[in-house]
């Protein structure tokens, strides 16, 4: 069945930087745009970043552009997010979801990973 | 685009008829997904391009709508049902939802 698995979150200071990575099974991974979502604590759900099968089109949220970074790698199934310069209102839990194409729904979701920027 | 969801805070009853609704600040077609939340739990789609009901989903769960205005509604409110629900526009980017509905139990 399909599974996404996030891993990386954790607590890092302000100005910091982080990796999180999804790892993907159960589907044809290259079929797939891949995309990361995070939600606050006690607050609703946020875009940021989505990427193409083959990672040629990447899109950002204003929130992140400049400081956040998706990428993907189809051999090993997995699809990152590069942050840096992290500051206290990125904290939240980071999903990692497929969708079929650029403009289609969000069918699978991982189960996320909390990401916790203070000093 | 931004997503407007009315109410924010809905206490209802089991067997009640909810209706959600999603307004969008520009037309969408159908671009438009509702997505439920259960507390600690990752999102599940429930309904796509508006009024498509995902495979698995119970038939209680309906959506319409297209351009701006936009509903969820479930027929028959069950005890599993008490959760987060969030629309979702997918018709440019950057991808945006709605804030939210909480259903509680009354």
């Amino acid at each position: 069945q399909v599974q996404l698995v996030e891993s990386g979150g954790g607590l890092v200071k302000p100005g910091g930087s982080l990796r999180l990575s999804c790892a993907a099974s159960g589907f044809t991974f290259s079929d797939y745009y891949m995309n990361w979502i995070r939600q606050a604590p006690g607050k609703g759900l946020e875009w940021v970043s989505s990427i193409s099968r083959g990672g040629s089109t990447i899109y950002y949220a204003d929130s992140v552009k400049g400081r956040f970074t998706i990428s993907r790698d189809n051999a090993e199934n997995s699809v990152y997010l590069e942050m840096i310069s992290l500051r206290a209102d990125d904290t939240a839990v980071y999903y990692c979801a497929r969708s079929y194409g650029a403009y289609s729904y969000f069918d699978s979701w991982g189960q996320g990973t909390l990401v916790t920027v203070s000093s | 685009i931004q997503l407007t969801q009315s109410p924010s805070f809905l206490s209802a009853s089991v067997g009640d008829r909810v209706t959600i609704t999603c307004r969008a600040s520009q037309g969408i077609s159908t671009y438009l997904a509702w997505y439920q939340q259960k507390a600690g739990k990752d999102p599940k789609v429930l309904i796509y391009a508006a009024s498509t009901l995902e495979s698995g989903v119970p038939s209680r769960f309906s959506g319409s709508g297209s351009g701006t205005d936009f509903t969820l509604t479930i027929s028959s409110l069950q005890p599993e049902d008490f959760a987060a629900y969030y629309c979702q526009q997918l018709n440019s980017y950057p991808l945006t939802f709605g804030g939210g509905t909480k259903v509680e139990i009354k």
